[in-house]
């Protein structure tokens, strides 16, 4: 079935290092949402992209979007100890309107 | 503003029984969104309300059912509990439905099944 392929699974970087995770979709997708859910904790949106090749920042966190639609990738420079959670992707798939997640990234910092 | 309420947070229940989930938008909110999260499966797309109707539909069986009322209040239903269904439900809300737009999600209703 449709599925997003998100790596990787775990990352630990050391604090001041950039990280970096990517969301493959089997299928194209209208758009695609980033959330970040910190451990005990709910959701919390942080981005949609919807253009082909559509670049977001916020602070130090980049956003892309893929040229067919299809990849995302979510990049953080300079992590610092607040980025610690899991980062995942959701996207609705443009076929036939079928909302898909990643299994997310869990980001640790080493301090 | 008050964020999206979830009830109950946390539930036991035996295979077999069934459960009703209740989530309060955030006011002003028409869409509500429900999902379920699982270790190994991580989050999943249950269904989508808007304005008492559903939008859309995750592949899930039919024992899970939802229904939203005029007040934009909505509950998910699970009949004949299986121990699979042991997960965190997520209700999540947005001003216009569709997957578009910022979401808002609850903490959670934390089921599991004996």
């Amino acid at each position: 079935g449709q599925q997003v392929m998100q790596i990787p699974q775990y990352q630990h970087v050391q604090e001041g290092e950039d990280f970096t995770t990517y969301c493959n979709s089997s299928t194209t997708l209208s758009n695609i949402q980033w959330y970040k859910q910190r451990p005990g904790g709910h959701p919390v949106f942080l981005i949609q992209l919807v253009k082909s090749g559509e670049v977001k920042k916020q602070k130090r966190l980049t956003f892309q979007f893929g040229e067919a639609k299809k990849n995302s990738s979510l990049h953080i420079t300079a992590t610092q100890t607040t980025d610690v959670g899991t980062y995942f992707c959701a996207g609705l798939t443009s076929r036939d309107d079928k909302i898909i997640f990643g299994k997310g990234t869990r980001l640790h910092i080493l301090p | 503003k008050a964020g999206v309420t979830q009830t109950p947070r946390y539930l036991i229940k035996t295979r077999g029984q069934q459960v009703t989930l209740s989530c309060s938008p955030i006011s002003g909110h028409r869409s509500v969104s429900w999902y379920q999260q699982t270790p190994g499966q991580g989050l999943q797309f249950l269904f989508e309300y808007f304005s008492e109707t559903q939008r859309n539909k995750g592949n899930f069986p039919g024992r899970f059912s939802g229904r939203q009322f005029s007040n934009s209040r909505s509950e998910m239903n699970v009949s004949t509990l299986e121990l699979g269904d042991s997960a965190l439900y997520l209700c999540a809300s947005r001003l216009a439905g569709g997957w578009t737009g910022e979401l808002f999600f609850g903490e959670g209703s934390r089921l599991t099944v004996l």
